[in-house]
């Protein structure tokens, strides 16, 4: 597609309910990057990965939060037993290295538990 | 990466250039000023970027000191849809991750 594409785009989960967050990005981009945002302040990283290998994962909170991308492309990022404090939005970004490395960002999913 | 500081928020009367500072003092050679900007409800949205050189693009210029260590992002004729958060971010473009550090950003209000 044109640009990044993030389902679902809004998501209410009970406490303690596992969810699943999915990312398509640009098609050929090699780079791809999740980040969390909460209300009032800026994206903060959470993972890269670079094709299917996952090289940085210092920014996930906690051994809740897992991300695979199997085969290069679509990524999925899931949260287990969700607490309130995970209540975000949840960008995905991808990378063109062929044109200045610039990033290029989904609308983001939100996710709000209750 | 280095870090910036930008103004918490800004007006600016539409039609106006609005100018948006960045500091950038601890700046290295290989590392590029990127400007993302975010409207509300919508992912970051990139702007410009640039090394040493002024750059110029169909949305925005960016103005770089000699020295690199501050910069600014000029929006030549301000509408009400560049209302939005502006985040000036300092990285090296061709690292292993790449990855933006946001900070707080700057907070532009256009009015009519």
């Amino acid at each position: 597609g044109a640009g990044v594409s993030q389902s679902p785009r809004y998501k209410v989960a009970k406490r303690g309910q596992d969810v699943a967050l999915r990312c398509d990005p640009i098609s050929g981009h090699v780079s791809l990057f999740w980040y969390q945002q909460a209300l009032g302040q800026g994206p903060e990283f959470l993972t890269y990965f670079q094709n299917e290998a996952q090289l940085d994962k210092s920014g996930l909170p906690s051994d809740r939060f897992f991300a695979e991308r199997p085969e290069g492309s679509v990524s999925t990022l899931k949260i287990q037993r969700t607490q309130q404090e995970d209540s975000a939005v949840y960008l995905c970004a991808s990378r063109d290295q062929a044109s200045g490395n610039t990033i290029y960002f989904g609308e983001g999913s939100w996710l709000t538990v209750v | 990466d280095a870090k910036t500081t930008q103004p918490p928020s800004m007006d600016c009367a539409e039609g106006r250039a609005a100018n948006l500072p960045c500091n950038h003092s601890t700046i290295s050679g290989n590392e590029y000023v990127y400007w993302y900007r975010q409207i509300h409800s919508q992912g970051p949205q990139y702007i410009i970027h640039g090394l040493k050189n002024n750059e110029t693009n169909e949305m925005a210029s960016l103005i770089i000191t000699e020295d690199r260590k501050s910069s600014t992002l000029i929006l030549p004729h301000a509408t009400l849809r560049d209302t939005a958060v502006y985040y000036c971010i300092v990285r090296v473009a061709a690292s292993n991750t790449g990855k933006l550090i946001f900070g707080q950003g700057t907070t532009l209000q256009v009015k009519p």
